[in-house]
């Protein structure tokens, strides 16, 4: 298994420019999830998907969309960026119920001008 | 969700054993303990968790006092690779996971 997958590792973007953060994951798991981590500080969850057709907005979901199409992707949209949105994002993904652990993608730095 | 207040940075010598403490006064009777990492700039890696029972894996192992108001991580035998944030997180096994990071304990291992 792969895992978590996340894509593009890097990148740059200018005010007001849009862009998709692809997240993937081989394991069929239910529940996947996007975070984002500021430098110094922890992760606060973004939106997250409990299964294919259903998402929902977690703490700070402002300035981004997502979608659920399957199991396997979860995209997050930034619709226009602004360099507030300078962060390293994470994509999350596991089973529902129980006590399973979350696994984490390697994350994608993004950075705003 | 339980708030959990953990020390901002810790030492440990490698090969010592590295004790990391949590604190969680509020956690509820269906709340559990998770431990995760985060080595730098990775994705936070699980390592353990635990209801009530003291618990032990490949990893660590975690202590959690009777009254499940605190808790113990230990890394019986540190090694430089163990320099990381570690996570200490009270949730709930029921419904969608989120997890609710805060800043963590900083671990450095020294030669």
């Amino acid at each position: 298994n792969a895992g978590v997958t996340q894509t593009p590792k890097f990148q740059v973007l200018k005010t007001g420019q849009s862009m998709t953060l692809q997240c993937a994951q081989d394991m069929n798991h239910e529940y996947m999830s996007w975070y984002r981590q500021d430098p110094g500080m922890g992760l606060r969850l973004i939106h997250y998907s409990v299964g294919a057709g259903i998402t929902d907005q977690g703490e700070v979901p402002n300035g981004y969309n997502v979608s659920r199409s399957t199991t396997e992707d979860f995209p997050l949209r930034l619709l226009s960026a602004a360099p507030s949105q300078t962060s390293v994002y994470f994509c999350a993904s596991m089973n529902s119920g129980g006590t399973d652990t979350q696994y984490f993608g390697p994350g994608t730095r993004l950075t705003v001008l | 969700d339980a708030k959990t207040t953990q020390p901002t940075s810790m030492d440990c010598a490698e090969g010592r054993a590295a004790n990391l403490p949590c604190n969680h006064s509020t956690i509820s009777g269906n709340e559990y303990v998770y431990w995760y990492r985060q080595i730098h700039s990775q994705g936070p890696q699980y390592i353990i968790h635990g209801l009530k029972n003291n618990e032990t894996n490949e990893m660590a192992s975690l202590i959690i006092t009777e009254d499940r108001k605190s808790s113990t991580l230990i890394l019986p035998h540190a090694t430089l690779r163990d320099t990381a944030v570690y996570y200490c997180i009270v949730r709930r096994n029921t419904g969608f996971q989120k997890l609710v990071f805060g800043t963590g304990t900083r671990l450095l291992v020294s030669p």
